[in-house]
């Protein structure tokens, strides 16, 4: 199965800008997809295919990578992003998702 | 609005049996593949099993196959989880997510519906 590494956590301060990085064991093309799991909560689908919007998710959000190295900005980042944020891949084999990285707001 | 509503959670002993449901609403569910994937407490995400609009295609993970039966019942607009021979490490909460046809991502997701195995 395709492996998916994100770093663990990040904390950033509100009004900036942040990274969050997922790299594939393989080429996944561009069928990468980031979910946004707020504290209790079910995930929530924010990018599809590697860089498209999903419905009702705010431009801040963007993403961007192929093959193996994929990336999710949120620019600039809002209290209210305090979540974990997963990668989930759909090209090889059975969906598989990414430990997550817990973004924190000091 | 697009609403997944699961039950048939529960404490249950290793070994036995558990039955899970889905009840949609909000969108045509017979249109739509549907899926259960899993998290394990203070863990990510594992997907389960999948079943195509119709049931004519059906995937699992190997940690599941042959002990999870996944299944749907259009009229019903109910997707199932018939869980046995359950063992420790399948205390999880379990969801099912909807996902876009030909395209394996997760669209829409149920609140989550706890599973304890546990003697």
């Amino acid at each position: 199965d395709t492996v998916l590494t994100q770093s663990p956590a990040l904390a950033v301060s509100p009004g900036e800008r942040v990274t969050i990085s997922c790299k594939a064991s393989e080429s996944v093309s561009t069928r990468m997809h980031w979910y946004q799991q707020k504290p209790g909560q079910q995930p929530k689908l924010l990018i599809y295919k590697a860089s498209n919007l999903a419905s009702g998710v705010p431009a801040r959000f963007s993403g961007s990578g192929s093959g193996t190295d994929f990336t999710l900005t949120i620019d600039p980042v809002e209290a209210d992003d305090t979540a974990t944020y997963f990668c989930q891949q759909s090209w090889n084999g059975p969906p598989t998702f990414g430990g997550g990285t817990k973004l924190e707001l000091k | 609005e697009v609403q997944l509503v699961e039950s048939g959670g529960g404490l249950v002993q290793p070994g036995r049996s558990l039955k899970l449901s889905c009840l949609a609403s909000g969108f045509t569910f017979s249109n739509y593949g549907m899926n259960w994937i899993r998290q394990a407490p203070g863990k990510g995400l594992e997907w389960v099993a999948s079943i195509s609009s119709s049931s004519s295609y059906i995937y699992y993970a190997d940690t599941v196959k042959g002990r999870f039966t996944i299944s749907r019942d259009n009229a019903k607009n109910t997707l199932y989880l018939q869980m046995t021979s359950l063992r420790s490490e399948d205390t999880a909460l379990y969801y099912c997510a909807r996902h876009v046809n030909w395209e394996n991502y997760f669209d829409y997701w149920g609140q989550g519906v706890m599973v304890t195995v546990s003697s």
